[in-house]
């Protein structure tokens, strides 16, 4: 059984530049996250979805970050423009239901912007 | 305010030598605490999840244990395949929000 899948792996591109993430959340699953990890904050949840809908945005730093699910086994981070102060590490997760349910996480999307 | 404090933050033990790290938390309305194991450059992997106050789960030499204000992952005569870092994370609410620890980096030595 595939776990949430996520890419790139890894991704540098030039300040200015439009990142976009991919994720595919686990078969069967309603709920969507997308988390940033870096050593200074930790995890912080950006933005999450529940049976395709935006749940909770708040997490997103400013208008540069936008994030879609135009379906149930698709889901979008984008970025624009980039910033070096974005580069971290990009988590997609994904569950059965919000309500407590184990999260499970795919292997990340590695940014570096410079 | 809504927080999670792993402590410690980086803990170094011998083979064989036991401990625990803390989770202690102050959340409204906790609806369950998770803990994770991180590996360097792959995600979080899921461990358990607690939901009362007095709760216990067990995994190999882990043990995780829940109170009102924290929770404790004891872990017995490691090994350094345990080596990791361990987040905890609960759930609040009734807007079901995920709050995150930082995080305790954890190195066995052989």
């Amino acid at each position: 059984d595939a776990g949430v899948i996520q890419s790139p792996r890894h991704e540098v591109t030039e300040m200015g530049q439009e990142v976009t993430l991919r994720c595919k959340p686990i078969s069967g699953h309603n709920s969507l996250f997308w988390y940033r990890q870096t050593m200074m904050r930790g995890l912080e949840l950006l933005i999450y979805f529940n049976n395709n809908v935006p749940i909770d945005d708040s997490g997103m730093p400013e208008d540069r970050f936008s994030a879609k699910m135009p379906n149930a086994s698709f889901s979008t981070l984008k970025i624009q423009p980039s910033e070096p102060r974005d580069s971290a590490v990009y988590f997609c997760a994904s569950s059965m239901d919000p309500s407590g349910n184990t999260i499970y996480f795919g292997e990340g999307s590695w940014l570096t912007v410079v | 305010e809504d927080q999670v404090t792993q402590s410690p933050e980086a803990l170094r033990l011998q083979e064989g030598e036991s401990s625990s790290l803390n989770c202690s938390y102050t959340v409204s309305g906790l609806r369950g605490l998770f803990w994770y194991r991180q590996d360097p450059g792959k995600g979080p992997e899921f461990l358990f999840t607690l939901y009362s106050a007095g709760e216990e789960k067990e995994k190999e030499r882990l043990k995780a244990t829940l109170t009102k204000k924290e929770s404790f992952l004891h872990i017995t005569a490691p090994k350094p395949e345990d080596s990791a870092t361990y987040l905890c994370a609960v759930v609040k609410g009734r807007d079901d929000k995920i709050i995150f620890g930082k995080g305790t980096r954890l190195h066995i030595l052989p």
